[in-house]
């Protein structure tokens, strides 16, 4: 089955810690996107990256840092500088063959502090 | 800076209803918009896919309009049931292929027997 995958479920952050979010896509996507849901929120972009070893902050990127070392994978480390982390993070992926395509949606990570 | 509002934040009805949601966008120069639905504690799944040069798209029950020009969509469900009950989620993207998506609230729906 393809898809994208998250890893874990959830996850508890204590203070000063640095925590890292999987995110794995077996679609071959070129571009992987990491956003942040706050409750009664829309989305907000952190990260993205069309390829390998490149990536481009989105509008929350502060206290964030992400890394895109294979095509398929595009994890988030949530930084001790990030100070309100508690969200549900989700993770997507598309291909950029052009304006119709969509982007799919892994199931996400509800992080919380300690 | 683009900006995605949608009305109302919150609607509850009976089964069977026919339910008009409402997404306006203040940045006309838009490629495409999309509605997706999400479960509570789930990811989006993607509903609709209306490209800037398209009117509207349809999908079962499920019918989205696009007016580019006055900055405002609409996702009609027709026959609404309570397995409809999610939030349902507007997003437009800007620039060629980046793909960048731009959210607005969502709206949630209750959709009671």
């Amino acid at each position: 089955d393809g898809g994208i995958t998250q890893s874990p479920k959830y996850l508890f952050r204590k203070e000063g810690q640095n925590v890292t979010l999987s995110c794995e896509q077996n679609l071959n996507h070129d571009a992987m996107y990491w956003y942040r849901q706050d409750p009664g929120q829309g989305l907000r972009l952190i990260y993205y990256s069309q390829i390998v070893n490149d990536f481009q902050k989105g509008d929350i990127a502060e206290g964030y840092s992400v890394s895109r070392e294979k095509k398929e994978s595009f994890p988030l480390t949530v930084t001790s500088a990030q100070k309100n982390p508690t969200a549900f993070y989700l993770c997507a992926s598309r291909r950029l063959a052009g304006v119709a395509e969509t982007q799919y949606f892994g199931p996400g990570t509800r992080l919380l502090v300690l | 800076k683009q900006e995605v509002t949608q009305i109302p934040a919150a609607l509850s009805v009976p089964e069977g209803e026919n339910l008009v949601l409402n997404c306006s966008f203040t940045d006309s120069a838009i490629y495409n918009l999309q509605w997706f639905r999400q479960d509570p504690g789930k990811g989006l799944t993607s509903l609709l896919l209306i490209q800037s040069s398209q009117r509207e798209q349809t999908s079962g029950r499920l019918n989205a309009s696009l007016d580019k020009s006055s900055g405002r969509s609409t996702l009609y469900i027709a026959a609404s049931q309570p397995g409809d009950s999610a939030t349902y989620l507007c997003a437009v993207t800007r620039g060629s292929t980046l793909g960048r998506l731009y959210f607005g609230r969502g709206t949630q729906l209750t959709v009671w027997p």
